[in-house]
């Protein structure tokens, strides 16, 4: 039960769009399409920004995407803005039927 | 308004056994999958257990196998988390999460494992 690789940090300037990656095998991420991302503040409880890969609850501004291609799912967020500073997590159903997360990306908006 | 309460949390010395309740309340309970999820002091999130909304399915992260166990009382709308033989190292704030995409999260119990 490996962690999903994400990059420790990321940053971009207001305005710019980022993209966060989170790599896996082809017995989680690559293999389902069961990937999610949570956003977290400090302090704060985790908050589902993407689901089933691409898909975005109700409430979630459409600034924040996500998609897939092989074993490596990335979240975009396009027109950053300083509310978008928080650590973003990636999460995914295993071949072993378990959850997986990844590591966490620091996002800091510049 | 769809609420998860985590309670349960608190100090323990090594060795020791906790139990974790997660009480939810406007949605149907019985209709979901919910998970543990923790996230030690200042650390990522990491999966602990899920089972599924009639129980029938039910797994554990591989460092908790064994010492921790999941259930739920569909009666009390109530999800639990035994946890038994504990470790300094399970020490973390412990979330509840409902549905397959963890969709909605209560505010988690802290464990502390010290002596």
């Amino acid at each position: 039960q490996s962690a999903l690789t994400q990059p420790a940090s990321v940053s971009g300037s207001p305005g710019q769009s980022i993209t966060i990656s989170c790599t896996g095998t082809s017995s989680d991420v690559g293999g389902y399409k069961y990937v999610s991302w949570y956003q977290q503040h400090p302090g704060k409880v985790p908050k589902l920004m993407i689901y089933d890969v691409s898909s975005r609850p109700s409430g979630v501004s459409n600034r924040f995407s996500g998609s897939k291609s092989g074993n490596t799912a990335s979240l975009t967020i396009s027109g950053l803005q300083a509310e978008d500073e928080a650590d973003y997590y990636c999460s995914s159903y295993t071949s072993s039927n378990t959850r997986v997360f990844g590591g966490g990306t620091k996002l800091t908006v510049l | 308004e769809v609420q998860l309460v985590e309670s349960g949390g608190g100090l323990v010395q090594p060795g020791g056994s906790l139990r974790l309740s997660c009480a939810v309340s406007g949605f149907t309970f019985s209709s979901y999958w919910m998970h543990w999820v923790r996230q030690a002091p200042g650390k990522g999130l990491v999966w602990v257990s899920h089972i599924k909304s009639d129980g029938s399915s039910i797994n554990y992260a591989d460092s908790v196998k064994g010492r921790f166990t999941i259930s739920r009382d569909t009666a009390k709308n109530t999800l639990y988390l035994q946890m038994n033989s504990l470790r300094v190292e399970d020490t973390a704030v412990y979330y509840c999460a409902r549905g397959l995409q963890g969709d909605v999260w209560g505010q988690g119990t802290t464990v502390t494992v010290s002596s």
